[in-house]
């Protein structure tokens, strides 16, 4: 299958400090997809995006879909305890319907 | 509305024991995605199932795991003859059209003894 690869792996980083992760692909995506799971839960989905070079925020999240559409970047400024978790992209090709998904960054927040 | 729900959250079971995983999807969605995720890894596709047609089964590790979606709504994983390996959160996905946004439920936790 697709290989995904996700970094930084983990972060361990102080409350209030930025955060920045991305995941890179060395096929073509047409959808990025970038999610978070919380221990004994399902991933939750943060932010899509559709097109290249589209830049997309929800809260203090943001993410970037790469010109190359080879890649994406998540960005979280001043980082809070909740935002401890594991944040997982997903990327799909142009020619199918399945996401694929990058092994995530492990996020934890000192107070 | 609801969300995915999956049933049960957790199962335990002996090596070589058939087990059946269920999931809701959100209604109204036609697609439907079931992934496996080991501790501390990535999702990992297993099969997916798109309104009434042939589902896409490519992701299957090996023949004792099938799955079947029932009336284009809920869907039932099955895994014969459990295998410790097999241990993992099964994870099931519902999307409202082809290729969209995936919607995950929370997880069935099957640990194989």
């Amino acid at each position: 299958g697709q290989q995904l690869n996700q970094s930084p792996q983990s972060m361990f980083i102080q409350e209030g400090e930025d955060v920045s992760m991305n995941c890179t692909s060395s096929s073509i995506f047409n959808t990025w997809l970038w999610y978070k799971q919380d221990p004994g839960e399902g991933p939750v989905l943060l932010i899509a995006l559709y097109k290249a070079g589209e830049l997309t925020s929800n809260g203090r999240l943001t993410a970037q879909f790469g010109i190359t559409r080879k890649d994406s970047f998540l960005n979280i400024s001043a980082s809070i305890p909740s935002d401890v978790g594991i944040y997982f992209c997903a990327g799909q090709l142009i020619t199918g319907n399945q996401f694929y998904f990058g092994t995530g960054t492990s996020l934890t927040v000192i107070p | 509305g609801a969300g995915v729900s999956q049933s049960p959250s957790n199962k335990v079971t002996e090596k070589g024991k058939d087990v059946e995983l269920r999931c809701d999807p959100i209604s109204g969605h036609t697609a439907l995605y079931w992934y496996r995720q080991s501790l501390g890894q990535g999702l990992e596709f297993l099969i997916y199932f798109q309104g009434n047609s042939a589902p896409d089964k490519s992701g299957l590790p090996s023949d004792r795991f099938s799955a079947e979606r029932t009336g284009g709504s809920v869907s039932t994983l099955t895994i014969q003859r459990t295998q410790q390996e097999d241990s993992a959160v099964y994870l099931c996905a519902s999307s409202p059209t082809r290729g969209g946004t995936q919607y995950f439920g929370p997880g069935t936790r099957l640990l194989v003894l």
